[in-house]
């Protein structure tokens, strides 16, 4: 099985800064034979199922705020709020698709400062 | 639009059997694979399996092999997931999901509770 281990476990970021969680993959969730990343990471608030932010490693999802951005390749990835609003309180996931079973990061608690 | 309506909440006793249901609308039922994730509270998401509702193919975490067996009722655009031998460490929320791209899970239900305990 592929391990998804999310840094830090929680973090406080003042409103209008920026916050970054960080997630790596115990194997390449990258497929060479089409380039893309099969990676994913959610967003979920209290009660309420997650919803999805980001696809293929830095795809954004319909209707997610451009402040919300995916990065990285392989084995290393990023989410990265760039200007943190009291609504984005929430705990965020990353999750591989590359193979079966499907894994999740342990999660990332993100607060205001 | 796509909508995942799930069943409501459950207690068991442990050594008991559930059978949880996920309704779908706003697409073609039998198009897309349909997921099942679940969270104990306070916790994170783990993958139960998957479901194929075409042909009823299916696809399960080694955990729970098993215990688990993914069903379809096409006709009324329904899944189902039964979980057996119950203990008390599969008290969670089941969440049905879905992916159309065939990628991330991009809809989800609102969440089945089931709770274990005697």
């Amino acid at each position: 099985d592929i391990v998804m281990t999310q840094s830090p476990d929680s973090l406080a970021v003042s409103l209008g800064e920026r916050a970054t969680i960080n997630c790596k993959s115990t194997q390449s969730v990258l497929l060479s034979s089409n380039k893309k990343n099969y990676l994913a990471w959610y967003q979920q608030k209290p009660g309420q199922p997650p919803k999805l932010l980001i696809y293929w490693a830095s795809t954004r999802e319909s209707g997610v705020p451009d402040r919300f951005s995916g990065s990285g390749s392989g084995t290393y990835f990023t989410l990265t709020i760039t200007s943190l609003q009291a609504e984005d309180v929430a705990v965020y996931y990353c999750q591989q698709y590359y193979n079966t079973p499907r894994t999740f990061g342990q999660g990332t608690k993100v607060e205001i400062k | 639009q796509v909508q995942l309506v799930q069943s409501g909440a459950e207690v068991k006793k442990p050594g008991a059997s559930v059978k949880l249901s996920c309704k779908a609308s706003g697409y073609t039922f039998t198009s897309y694979d349909l997921n099942w994730v679940r969270q104990a509270a306070g916790q994170g998401l783990e993958w139960v399996g998957w479901m194929n509702p075409n042909n009823g193919n299916t696809g399960y975490a080694q955990k729970f092999r098993g215990r688990v067996t993914m069903t379809r009722n096409a006709s009324i655009s329904t899944a189902y997931m039964d979980l057996s031998s119950l203990r008390s460490e599969d008290t969670a929320v089941y969440y049905c999901a879905l992916s159309p791209r065939g990628d991330a899970y991009n809809h989800w239900g609102q969440g089945t509770l089931v709770s274990v305990s005697s």
